[in-house]
């Protein structure tokens, strides 16, 4: 399967801990996304990446959350200290982005945090 | 941003043609009609997607009426496994507020009975 991945599937964490969350994009696709999709809603846009760069966050991003993506390839989603409005599906998407603005994300399956 | 108005839930009968509609009256010239479906437990899954003509893929179909300022996704069969949430988006090509990133609405929540 050569899809979008997302580790760990599930995480439950106490209040205040920090949670790391991986994304392995499908290969050759230049952009990233993260979303955050709580029960009974769409999915929300956190974050996205054109290659390693960092080009747009959400003001749903506190400075509590901080995304990577190191070399362009995978990337990491961390959050700080976190509370409970923390628990969510987190969702990864990656697209190839290339003359034409219409890029197809392909979403994994996302990770599902529970903060007690 | 531009937004969209879907219904909350539709429902169908298995092998029956699913019509679901989409408004989106303060739709810009750039911007494009993106439809994407959840099925349970899994991430959003493109559908299709168009810009001022009907579009047909191994999917679905898109009428876009001719105004723009609605769309209809149609499912030509519904089958048990169409049963998602269907979400009808906007994305803006000139690089407005809505490039890159995709913006969900409620979506319409689609029962397909057996």
């Amino acid at each position: 399967d050569t899809g979008v991945s997302q580790d760990p599937r599930h995480k439950i964490t106490k209040r205040g801990q920090n949670v790391t969350f991986r994304c392995d994009p499908i290969s050759e696709h230049n952009r990233l996304y993260w979303y955050r999709q709580t029960l009974g809603q769409g999915p929300e846009f956190l974050t996205y990446f054109q290659n390693e760069a960092q080009l747009e966050k959400s003001r749903l991003l506190s400075d509590r959350f901080s995304a990577e993506r190191p070399k362009g390839s995978f990337s990491t989603l961390e959050i700080q200290r976190t509370e409970q409005g923390d628990s969510a599906m987190y969702l990864c998407a990656s697209s190839f982005q290339g003359l034409e603005n219409t890029d197809t994300q392909y979403f994994g399956p996302g990770t599902r945090l529970t903060v007690l | 941003d531009a937004k969209t108005t879907q219904p909350n839930s539709m429902e169908s009968n298995e092998e029956e043609p699913v019509h679901l509609p989409c408004n989106h009256s303060t739709i810009s010239g750039t911007d494009y009609i993106h439809w994407y479906r959840q099925l349970p437990s899994q991430g959003p899954e493109y559908v299709i997607h168009g810009l001022t003509s009907n579009v047909n893929n191994r999917m679905a179909s898109l009428a876009i009426a001719e105004d723009r300022k609605s769309s209809t996704l149609i499912l030509h069969r519904a089958t048990l496994r169409d049963a998602a949430v269907y979400y009808c988006i906007l994305r803006d090509v000139a690089g407005g507020t809505s490039y890159g990133k995709l913006t969900f609405g409620q979506g319409t929540i689609l029962t397909v009975h057996p």
